[in-house]
């Protein structure tokens, strides 16, 4: 049971161009999140899905997009990459979204550290 | 809409002295309360959680916190710190009812001294 997995690790972009994130987890969770993580202000919630095929905006959703076609696969996309997405990127499920006793953590994947040159 | 204020940026502290990190929220309906833990390098954990009952929660590596509905407050506390809990820790708070996304503070870094 590996949890959250998220690829890659590092990636280094020059601004203009496109990359994916991909996030994976193993846990048959329904609800899938990415999140923006920048010095000072915590996390902030980019796009999440509440189920295969179906995604939503979150707070910062601008020069982003995600896919949810599995349900244990969230991608999230830059299509023209901008230095102010340099950030750590991480990825996050819950078993659902509602809330209980079991579905309420957030478990997290590592993490993935992107810099725009 | 909820929101939560970690005003402390930094805490620092020496090795088996006692610590508190601060936590507020704002909310005009009830709220379900977390913090997390994020050690170097690394992803987020749940250290614990208010969902409802008894107002002190106890977490993970001998963390607590007290809920304070009346002050608004969720303060994390542990009675002596190790050198292992360098780490930063965010506070964070949704709805209590239907699907809300989490609503994360700014954070709260830890520094344990020898």
């Amino acid at each position: 049971n590996a949890g959250v997995t998220q690829t890659p690790k590092f990636r280094v972009l020059k601004t203009g161009q496109s990359m994916t994130l991909l996030c994976a987890q193993d846990m048959n969770h329904e609800y899938m999140y990415w999140y923006r993580q920048d010095p000072g202000m915590g996390l902030r919630l980019i796009h999440y899905s509440v189920g295969e095929g179906t995604t939503a905006k979150g707070e910062v959703p601008d020069g982003y997009n995600v896919s949810r076609l599995k349900k244990q696969n969230f991608l999230l996309g830059l299509e023209s990459a901008a230095p102010s997405q340099t950030s750590v990127y991480f990825c996050a499920s819950t078993l659902l979204g509602v809330t209980g006793t079991k579905t309420d953590t957030q478990y997290f994947g590592p993490g993935t550290r992107l810099t725009v040159l | 809409a909820q929101s939560v204020t970690q005003l402390d940026s930094q805490v620092p502290v020496f090795e088996e002295a006692p610590v508190e990190l601060r936590c507020n929220y704002s909310s005009s309906v009830s709220v379900y309360l977390f913090w997390y833990v994020q050690y170097p390098n690394q992803g987020l954990q749940l250290l614990l959680k208010y969902l409802s009952g008894s107002t002190l929660v106890k977490g993970i590596n001998g963390f607590e916190a007290e809920f304070n509905k009346s002050q608004t407050s969720f303060h994390l506390r542990k009675p002596s710190v190790h050198i292992s809990d360098t780490a930063e820790y965010f506070c964070a708070v949704k709805r209590s009812t239907g699907f809300q996304k989490l609503v994360f503070g700014t954070g709260t870094r830890l520094l344990v001294s020898p």
